[in-house]
């Protein structure tokens, strides 16, 4: 059973511009989330889609938005790239209510 | 707000001993726990989940929780330098919002 799967793996981007990042689920997973990490704040929750549907959402600015698709697949977006934004980001399926989460590798993003 | 505290660690144990990770958490509400190993580099991976007071055991791995004290803990028995990693407790309410905590860091030192 193939795992969850993030692209792409690096990003290095500016501050000022935008990123799209992509993950699938795994087959028969239709919750997806996406959590942000870093070394001082630890893993935190950005937001969750269940039937393309934004179910939850975290304590995150505007600037961070995302969606899922038919297929489960979802994007995150992070428009206006800070500093601060630097961080690995990691999407994770479950087959429902964020239980027993299954992480895909990440994204790890740098804003220079 | 909901929090989940861990101490940071390191722990340090030697080779064969039993581990002790442990957590609390804020939020009374909270009806699932989960255990993630993340090893440096890599992304969290579910080793252990409890959701009734009292224990759980897998192999060599066993969850405890309490809800009167919210208290959950995590004992790895003949621990391995392979277990060495960040041992993430996260916690999950009505709102199922997963709360983690910062991580323990534990080193099994041959």
């Amino acid at each position: 059973k193939a795992g969850v799967t993030q692209t792409p793996r690096y990003l290095i981007k500016t501050r000022g511009q935008q990123v799209t990042l992509s993950c699938s689920p795994i087959s028969g997973h239709r919750s997806v989330s996406w959590y942000q990490q870093t070394p001082g704040q630890g893993l935190q929750f950005l937001f969750e889609y269940f039937s393309e549907t934004q179910r939850n959402k975290g304590n995150f600015p505007g600037r961070f938005s995302g969606r899922q698709f038919s297929n489960s697949r979802s994007e995150m977006n992070v428009s206006t790239l800070e500093l601060g934004d630097s961080a690995l980001y990691l999407c994770a399926s479950s087959f429902a209510d964020n239980e027993k989460l299954f992480f895909g590798s990440g994204t790890q993003l740098s804003v220079l | 707000q909901k929090e989940v505290e861990q101490n940071s660690g390191p722990l340090s144990v030697p080779e064969g001993a039993i581990a002790s990770l442990n957590c609390t958490y804020s939020d009374r509400g909270s009806q699932s726990f989960f255990w993630y190993r993340q090893y440096s580099g890599k992304s969290p991976e579910l080793i252990m989940f409890i959701y009734s007071n009292g224990d759980k055991e897998d192999g060599r791995f066993t969850a405890q929780l309490n809800k009167a004290s919210q208290y959950v803990s995590l004992l790895i028995r003949d621990s391995q330098p392979s277990d060495s990693a960040t041992y993430l407790c996260a916690s999950l309410g009505g709102s199922y919002i997963p709360t983690f905590g910062r991580g323990t860091s534990l080193i099994v030192h041959p």
